[in-house]
């Protein structure tokens, strides 16, 4: 199984400054098509989670534009260009480029 | 777009559950369908996923022989049978509408407990 190692497991940050978080993987996740699904997720307190990024670096419909995604076969970051209060939770990535799907474990990103 | 889990509930070690997930909103037979899961305090865990039809599943390692997922095209829900249940199958389990390879709308989830 492909396992997810994300970095840091926590982020504090302070308020308007920038953020960013590393997803690391255990083998290539681009897959026998050419395709590589590596998204990542927003957890908030008490929520379910919500996709922000899909694809490395494509934008789900929504998501404030300071949130990105980079990143190519093994190594991958999402970056928040300006922390703002609503951001505070947990992010995870996550491999759908082959079975099962993984998730890393999460950074908790807090405010300083 | 709307996904409503239910089944959850105290269910002893050794036990069975099934859980339901009813979706609204859009072409339910168009999409694959996930289950994803929490423990308390924990991380999300991937459990299986179903091809639009149902000829197609997928199970982690964790649930692969215990856990069976199908759905109902007509009755736009998808399900997730489980067996064997122990402590550590304690969580909330979500589904989620699969866009683009990964879990895009996510349901509120419904909390399943083991425990004797």
């Amino acid at each position: 199984d492909v396992v997810l190692t994300q970095s840091p497991v926590s982020l504090p940050v302070t308020l308007g400054q920038p953020a960013s978080i590393a997803c690391r993987s255990s083998q290539s996740l681009v897959n026998s098509a050419g395709n590589t699904y590596l998204s990542w997720f927003q957890q908030r307190p008490g929520q379910s989670p919500r996709r922000l990024i899909y694809e490395v670096s494509k934008r789900d419909s929504g998501v404030p534009d300071r949130f990105s995604g980079s990143g190519s076969d093994t190594d991958f970051t999402l970056k928040i260009s300006r922390v703002e209060a609503e951001d505070v939770g947990v992010y995870y990535c996550m491999q759908g480029s082959q079975w099962p799907y993984t998730f890393g474990q999460g950074t908790k990103l807090e405010i300083k | 777009v709307q996904l409503v889990e239910s089944g959850g509930g105290l269910v002893q070690p050794g036990g069975s559950l099934i859980l339901s997930c009813a979706a609204s909103g859009f072409s339910f037979n168009n999409y694959w369908i996930n289950w994803v899961r929490q423990a308390p305090g924990k991380g999300l865990v991937w459990v299986a996923i179903i091809n639009t039809d149902g000829s197609t599943t997928g199970y982690a390692d964790s649930v692969k022989g215990r856990f069976t997922i199908s759905r109902d095209n007509a009755r736009n829900t998808a399900y997730l049978q489980m067996n064997s249940l122990g402590a550590d199958d304690t969580a909330l389990y979500y589904c989620a509408r699969d866009v683009a390879g990964s879990p895009h709308s996510w349901g509120q989830g419904t909390l399943v407990t083991v425990s004797s």
